[in-house]
Formats: structure tokens, sequence, C-alpha cells
């Protein structure tokens, strides 16, 4: 089962926003609203920044959205900061009781 | 306030076998599912497998890739949960982490990781 498909990379200047897609299929993003995003810095353990494709865990900004259409979610990161350079991972559980992770995008803050 | 610690990673020929253990502490243990997710070095996040609580059925799940070689099970008494790994070869090489999900997400959404635990698959 191949991954989702996210950008390898992506960038932006602080301040502004930008979006990342995870593009499954109608199996897994398509059916199940089970999709999360998590963010990765550097040398850190992966942090969990939003689940069931809306909701935000405890203590992570506003300023982190996601939203679905169709077999594509997106992660949306509003007010870029230096702070949010990291690789994002999607996931999202499939028809075949597994759950399945995009293959990571690098976030770069200009 | 909620803690995984992983043991059990190590140096390991391919074909050989390894058991990780994941110690966990700060919620009702017995009440969640637990989640496995590994991490190649430099690689991307892959999920391994889940167990899920007695009160569900205590059943696991597996990715593709390790059916059949890898087998998680649960000790509730020693808040404990393992994932023993058989026939091991290169690829099985990453960082492996324990995780706990966000409650009533059915380990989809691990919010809780444990620092990881490297394993080594190399003759």
């Amino acid at each position: 089962q191949s991954a989702l498909t996210q950008p390898p990379s992506v960038s932006g200047s602080p301040g502004q926003s930008v979006a990342i897609s995870c593009t499954g299929t109608s199996s897994d993003v398509g059916t199940y609203n089970r999709v999360s995003w998590y963010q990765q810095a550097p040398g850190t353990v992966p942090k969990l920044i939003i689940y069931d494709v809306t909701n935000r865990p405890s203590g992570v900004p506003d300023r982190f959205s996601g939203s679905k259409s169709g077999n594509t979610a997106s992660l949306t990161i509003s007010g870029l900061q230096a702070a949010d350079e990291a690789d994002y991972y999607c996931s999202s559980w499939t028809s075949r009781n597994t759950l399945l992770f995009g293959g990571g995008t690098k976030l770069t803050v200009l | 306030e909620v803690q995984l610690e992983e043991s059990g990673g190590g140096l390991v020929k391919p074909g050989g076998s390894l058991r990780l253990s994941c110690a966990a502490s700060g919620f009702p243990f017995s009440d969640a599912w637990m989640t496995w997710v590994r991490q190649a070095p430099g690689k991307g996040l892959e999920w391994v497998g889940h167990i899920i609580n007695k009160r569900d059925g205590e059943t696991a799940a597996y990715a593709a890739p390790v059916k059949g070689r890898f087998t998680i099970s649960r000790d509730d008494s020693q808040n404990t949960v393992y994932l023993q790994m058989t026939s091991l070869n290169t690829d099985d090489t990453a960082v492996y982490y324990c995780t706990k999900d966000v409650p009533l997400t059915m380990g989809t959404a691990a919010l809780y990781w444990g620092q990881g635990t490297l394993v080594t698959v190399s003759s």
C-alpha cells in the first residue's frame, strides 16, 4: 500500500500562509475522517498538531488548521514563524484496517 | 503526566529476532489502544501496528511489510506493550516509537510518543 502523497517541500516567508496537501484515495482519506498531521523538527519526536481532519490538541496554536476535500486533506499554517520550520506528515486510517502515513513535507521558512 | 519508555533496541543480524518493550505510566493503560510507529534513518514515519484494549477485544493490526513477522502484545498488569520482531531484515532498521492516541480516535492520532529505541539490522 503506497504512502499518502505529499509535496516534498514547501516554503514561505514569516507572516505568510502555506498549505501542505495530502492526497490519498477513496480507500483512505476520501472515506475516513481519521486524518492527522504531525510536526517533526530535526532531532525531535513527532508532535501531533491536527487530528480527525480539523481538531487541534490542547496547546497547538490556532495558526494550524486542517481541512479535507474528496481524497485530499490539507494543513494550513498561517502567520508563518521561524519555529514552524520542520517536517510535516499526514496520516489516514484505511479500509484495510491499517494506518497510512504520507511521505512527509519539509517546510522552509525563508 | 503520560510517559512512554521504549527499551530493547540494539544491533541484530539479518534473520534474527528482537523484542521491544514500552513501559507506560500516567494514564489508565488497560483502556488504551497502543501503537508502534517506526522511522528509518533519514526517512519518514511508518505505522507498524497497534493493539486495542482488552474490553474491545485485545486484537492487533499490522502493516503489510511486517505482518506475519511482528507480533504486538500487552500486559495490562505491567502497563507494558511489546513488539516481538522476527525474521528481521535490513529494511527494518529504524527508530521504533511507542505511542498513545487521543482518546476515542481508535489509534489514529498519536498524541503521546516515547523517545524511541533504535533497531539496527546488519551483518
